[in-house]
C-alpha cells in the first residue's frame, strides 16, 4: 500500500513551457486535492475533486488545470509556466475529513 | 475573514524542555481541527483531529487540545527526533472537505 505517490520529485521549467504533475493514490479515496506550498506560507488549495469526472477550483486555480478520469489518478497541468508558479506542489486524498499527502513535487520556473 | 494563525513561527528547545505550540482560528462553523507534522522535503503527515471544544488527543510526547478559539500542541520532554514543522489546519462550513492551513511552527530540539 503505497498511499499517495507523486512524480516527478523535482523539475526545472523555462518560462512558457508546460508540464503535467502526476498524482496517484491506491487507497480508493473519492476526494483528491492539489496544494501549493510557498516558503513561510500555509498550503493553498489549487483544485480538488470529489470523484472521477468531477473537479472544482480551490483558492488559487489560475494557471492550472486538472482532470480526473479515474479514482486513482489526479494530474495537475501547468500551461505557460511563470516564475510565480515556482513552489512545492502536494497532492492529497481523503475518504472523509482526514487528508493524506504525497511526498511533493518541487518545481522551479526560470 | 477565515484564517488560521500559528505561533511562534519558530521554536528552539533543549531536549527534555516541554513547551506548547499555538493555533488560533477565526472561522464560522468549525467541523474539525487537524495537526500535521512535516519533515524537510516531505509531505505533511497526519497527527490528530479534534472536533469540539474540550477535546484532547495524545500520541507519545504530543498532546493536542481544543478550545472555541484555539488549539495547543503540547510537547512533553521532547527529543531531537521531534524536530519538524508542525502544521495546523481547520475544516469549516458545509460542502467539500476544504482545509485552511496555518503557516506552521518550525520546531528544533537540540540534545
Amino acid at each position: 500500500n503505497a498511499g499517495v505517490t507523486q512524480t516527478p520529485k523535482f523539475r526545472i521549467l523555462k518560462i512558457g513551457q508546460s508540464m503535467t504533475l502526476q498524482c496517484t493514490q491506491d487507497m480508493n479515496h473519492n476526494y483528491m486535492y492539489w496544494y501549493r506550498q510557498d516558503p513561510g506560507m500555509g498550503l493553498k488549495l489549487i483544485y480538488y475533486s470529489v470523484g472521477a469526472g468531477i473537479t472544482d477550483k480551490g483558492e488559487v486555480p489560475n494557471g492550472y488545470n486538472v482532470s480526473r478520469s479515474t479514482t486513482e489518478d489526479f494530474p495537475l497541468r501547468l500551461e505557460l509556466a511563470a516564475p510565480s508558479q515556482t513552489s512545492v506542489y502536494f497532492c492529497a486524498s481523503s475518504y472523509a475529513e482526514t487528508q493524506y499527502f504525497g511526498p511533493g513535487t518541487r518545481l522551479l520556473v526560470l | 475573514e477565515d484564517q488560521v494563525t500559528q505561533s511562534p513561527e519558530a521554536l528552539r528547545l533543549q531536549e527534555g524542555e516541554s513547551s506548547s505550540l499555538n493555533c488560533s482560528y477565526t472561522v464560522s462553523g468549525l467541523r474539525g481541527l487537524f495537526w500535521y507534522r512535516q519533515d524537510p522535503g516531505k509531505g505533511p503527515e497526519f497527527l490528530f483531529t479534534l472536533y469540539s471544544a474540550g477535546e484532547e488527543k495524545e500520541k507519545e510526547r504530543l498532546k493536542a487540545t481544543l478550545t472555541k478559539k484555539e488549539s495547543f500542541l503540547h510537547i512533553t520532554a521532547p527529543k531531537p527526533e521531534d524536530s519538524a514543522t508542525y502544521l495546523c489546519a481547520v475544516q469549516f462550513g458545509s460542502g467539500y472537505n476544504k482545509l485552511i492551513f496555518g503557516a506552521g511552527t518550525r520546531l528544533a530540539v537540540h540534545p
